[in-house]
């Protein structure tokens, strides 16, 4: 089973800054990670997938890259709908689908 | 518009069972493959269970393998989760999602609340 790990697990940042989340995988993934976002009480919403491609109607200020097993979620101004909770997953070597334990992104 | 409905959650004692559905609309039903995801009360997302579009491939997690069903019925653009033998763990909220790679559709998801 493929492990993703999410650090950190809370990331508080003002509005207007920069944030960085961080997945890594247990194992190769190739670039088949997707990027999550969920605001509580809703389901989640697709920000990134392929590791790099923002889903249809994400905002630009939303990037995604890796580097080998390392993959990183940036925001690069965050506006106050932003705030939310970030999972990683991966759909490379499955079953089972992994998830990382998310990131809060809170506002500072 | 792209719809995804789910229906079917509630309370339900241990060892007793449940079924979920999943209605779709605004995109090809019968063509998607989807899964079933859940969330405990203040937890991440565990993946569950999947189905390929023709049905010919179906996969569960380790937890609740042998007790759940995946299913689907593309005449009514509908997926399925039978659930048996439900644990006091088995307590989430539970979304399906339509998956091309990643889960593009999600449902709204639905609480089944398993306890005594």
């Amino acid at each position: 089973e493929v492990v993703m790990t999410q650090s950190p697990a809370t990331l508080s940042v003002s509005p207007g800054e920069r944030a960085t989340l961080s997945c890594r995988a247990s194992q190769f993934v190739s670039t088949n990670v997707a990027w999550y976002q969920q605001k509580p009480g809703q389901a989640p919403r697709l920000v990134i997938h392929g590791a790099s491609i923002r889903a249809t109607g994400v905002p630009a200020r939303f990037s995604g890259s890796s580097s080998g097993t390392e993959f990183t979620l940036t925001i690069s101004s965050l506006q106050s709908e932003d705030f939310a909770v970030y999972y990683c997953q991966q759909y490379n070597n499955w079953p089972p689908l992994t998830f990382g334990g998310g990131t809060k992104v809170e506002i500072k | 518009e792209v719809q995804v409905v789910v229906s079917g959650g509630g309370l339900v004692k241990p060892g007793g069972s449940l079924r979920l559905s999943c209605v779709a609309s605004g995109f090809s039903f019968s063509r998607s493959n989807f899964n079933w995801v859940r969330q405990a009360p203040g937890k991440g997302l565990e993946w569950v269970s999947s189905i390929t579009s023709s049905g010919s491939y179906i996969h569960y997690a380790d937890s609740v393998k042998g007790r759940f069903t995946i299913s689907r019925d593309d005449a009514k653009n509908s997926l399925y989760l039978q659930m048996n033998s439900l644990r006091v763990e088995d307590t989430a909220i539970y979304y399906c999602a339509r998956e091309s790679g990643s889960f593009d559709y999600w449902g709204q998801g639905v609480l089944v609340t398993v306890s005594s």
